[in-house]
């Protein structure tokens, strides 16, 4: 089946550092990638995406490749602020078109501290 | 604002109880989704509704059910609720042309 498998959390980082988030995947297709973000008590919101090998999402100086060799979809982001404190969640979908569910890693709980 | 809305977003009730959850969504996606998030923030796909059809339906409980009044609106009725109903329920949309889903903002469902 298709699967979505992040890094467990909760991590913490002070302002400035660097940060990745794991992502890696099962899938019996080619499926996009994304990335959503879950600020305390609100909605999902999409933070990037990709859709075929190699490309590269970016958002916000949020950054994540589509490694199909390694069936990864890691998030990282050079200087983290307070302000990106949320939970990060990884996510395939197999269509390319609406009607396509998706499937989520478990979501990775990030803390900045100033 | 464009965007997807849930009513109510907190809902409190007792178990046995029959409720219902809104949504409703102004982007003039053809498409819409409920998730389930339960404690641990696991999010997993329940319905969805492609132009008022039914499309994907997971195993839930026979206890939920699904109703789509037209391509802009998807709301979820909950019978005889129980403790497990506990989560935030989130609806979703997307565009016939993408697969790239907006989220509501969430029901925060406590059974007590």
């Amino acid at each position: 089946g298709n699967s979505v498998t992040q890094m467990e959390g909760p991590v913490t980082l002070s302002e400035e550092a660097f940060l990745t988030i794991n992502c890696t995947y099962t899938a019996t297709g080619y499926p996009s990638l994304f990335w959503y973000v879950q600020y305390p008590g609100e909605g999902l919101q999409l933070l990037l995406k990709a859709t075929k090998a190699d490309d590269k999402g970016s958002n916000k100086g949020f950054e994540a490749t589509y490694r199909k060799e390694t069936t990864s979809f890691h998030l990282e982001k050079g200087s983290v602020q307070v302000s990106d404190s949320a939970v990060y969640f990884c996510a395939l979908s197999l269509g390319e078109t609406s009607g396509s569910r998706l499937t989520f890693g478990e979501g990775t709980q990030l803390t900045v501290n100033p | 604002d464009t965007a997807v809305s849930q009513t109510p977003k907190y809902l409190v009730t007792q178990m046995g109880n029959d409720k219902s959850i809104k949504c409703e969504q102004n982007l003039g996606h053809d498409t819409m989704y409920w998730y389930k998030q339960d404690s641990k923030k696991f999010l997993k796909i329940m319905f969805s509704y492609n132009n008022k059809e039914l499309i994907i339906n997971e195993t839930v409980p026979n206890r939920f059910s699904p109703k789509s009044p037209d391509k802009a609106h998807l709301n979820l009725h909950i019978n005889s609720l129980e403790l497990g109903d506990s989560a935030v329920y989130f609806c979703a949309s997307s565009p016939s042309y993408s697969n790239t889903q907006y989220f509501g903002p969430g029901t925060r469902l406590t059974v007590l």
